[in-house]
């Protein structure tokens, strides 16, 4: 059982770099969404999809790109990274309508410097 | 302010010991409400669903109270493994599938 699978688990960057944070669930959840939890702050909701083709902007997006091409995939790229986004990310993936039951990859923990 | 607020903690409570948890929301168009548990540096689960009429899963005992905005965990005969950040999440009215994190309190059961 699978599950969510994200990958890396550790990333350093400098700023100025980009890279992709990968994401795949085989659950056939239709719903995938990116969090991202600092200290003293919730997860808050980055981007999120309903379906294959089909993404949107969650709370804090600025900084951050996601593609849906497929229902198991749901890469979050950062486009030109800054310290601002130090932080863990977290993909999560749930049937829609059953936002409560919602599961979580093991996290990437990423440090830009 | 936030939409959904917890008491930060830490909880240092000994084993055996109840222990309860308070959550408040600020949006009346709140529709659904769960409580997630996170153990030190993992992802979030669901620990359970809270109902207006009040859910016991074993130990733990939810309940929701609407006309305040208020939810709570209640965690009898607290054992060392019940120790973790316990999540309050919302879900809003037409939302969809948006969770609403609050920022967690932290459990920390000792001998």
């Amino acid at each position: 059982n699978a599950g969510v699978t994200q990958t890396p688990k550790f990333q350093v960057l400098k700023t100025g770099q980009s890279m992709t944070l990968q994401c795949a669930q085989d659950m056939n959840h239709e719903y995938m969404s990116w969090y991202r939890q600092d200290p003293g702050m919730g997860l808050r909701l980055i981007h999120y999809s309903v379906g294959a083709g089909i993404t949107d902007q969650g709370e804090v997006p600025n900084g951050y790109n996601v593609s849906r091409s497929t229902t198991e995939d749901f890469p979050l790229r950062l486009l030109s990274a800054a310290p601002s986004q130090t932080s863990v990310y977290f993909c999560a993936s749930s049937y829609l309508g059953q936002g409560g039951k919602t599961f979580f990859g093991q996290g990437t923990r990423l440090t830009v410097v | 302010r936030k939409e959904v607020e917890q008491d930060p903690g830490p909880f240092n409570v000994p084993e055996g010991a109840t222990v309860a948890f308070n959550c408040t929301y600020s949006n009346s168009a709140s529709q659904s409400f769960f409580w997630y548990r996170q153990d030190c540096r993992k992802e979030p689960k669901l620990l359970m669903s809270v109902y207006s009429s009040g859910n016991e899963d074993g130990r733990f005992t939810a309940q929701l109270n609407r006309a305040s905005q208020y939810i709570s965990l209640l965690i009898r005969d607290s054992k060392l493994s019940d120790s973790a950040t316990y999540l309050c999440v919302v879900t809003l009215t037409g939302g969809g599938n948006k969770l609403t994190f609050g920022t967690g309190t932290q459990l920390k059961v000792e001998l």
